[in-house]
């Protein structure tokens, strides 16, 4: 079990153009979840999935944020025109049913010049 | 609406004297809390998590925590501290019927030689 995997580590983007992270979570962990970290701040919940299924999504930052989770397995979290706001680190999760820790990638920080 | 409020920004101690982290929650009913470390560039490591019974919690690395409902307080402690455990760390809280976990803004931790 190597532990929930993210990629890439670092993305440097310029201001207006779209960018994708993947999160791979643990091996047979059902829930992913995806979270934004920005300086000085704890962990903020973007979204959430059971399977493929995006059971929360409501506390995405804007309609430029969009995740998805195509056959249960890793996962992926766009965005689309970013911003300079929108640079920060992009934490996922996993978990199995029923447990209530999740358990943390190592993240994505995003730049966006 | 849960939240966490954790009042130290920033602590520093001398290596083997004792540490506690503060931890205030606001939750409507019993919550699930949780201490998490993140060292620099790294993703988050569960501490210790308290969901219910003994109110006196060990974790990993010699950290404890206690829950006290009175004060809807969760402190972290650790009786020597190790100049490893320099890091930010971060209380947090999830509800029954909650997926998404909030996040205090986090203490981040000097360690003296």
């Amino acid at each position: 079990d190597t532990g929930v995997s993210q990629n890439p580590r670092h993305k440097i983007t310029k201001r207006g153009q779209n960018v994708t992270f993947r999160c791979d979570p643990i091996s047979e962990h059902n829930r992913l979840y995806w979270y934004r970290q920005t300086l000085g701040q704890g962990p903020e919940f973007l979204t959430y999935f059971q399977n493929e299924a995006q059971l929360e999504k409501s506390r995405l930052l804007s309609d430029r944020f969009s995740a998805e989770r195509p056959k249960g397995s890793f996962s992926t979290l766009e965005i689309q025109r970013t911003e300079q706001g929108d640079s920060a680190m992009y934490l996922c999760a996993s978990s199995p049913l029923g447990v209530r820790e999740q358990f943390f990638g190592p993240g994505t920080r995003l730049t966006v010049l | 609406a849960q939240s966490v409020t954790q009042p130290d920004i920033h602590i520093t101690v001398s290596e083997g004297a004792s540490l506690e982290l503060r931890c205030n929650y606001s939750y409507g009913a019993t919550p699930y809390l949780f201490w998490y470390v993140q060292s620099p560039g790294q993703g988050l490591q569960l501490l210790l998590k308290y969901f219910s019974g003994d109110t006196l919690v060990q974790g990993i690395k010699g950290f404890e925590a206690e829950f006290k409902r009175s004060q809807s307080s969760f402190n972290l402690r650790k009786p020597s501290v190790h100049w490893s455990d320099a890091a930010e760390y971060f209380c947090a809280v999830a509800g029954f019927k909650n997926n998404d976990m909030r996040f205090g803004a986090g203490t981040r931790l000097t360690v003296k030689p």
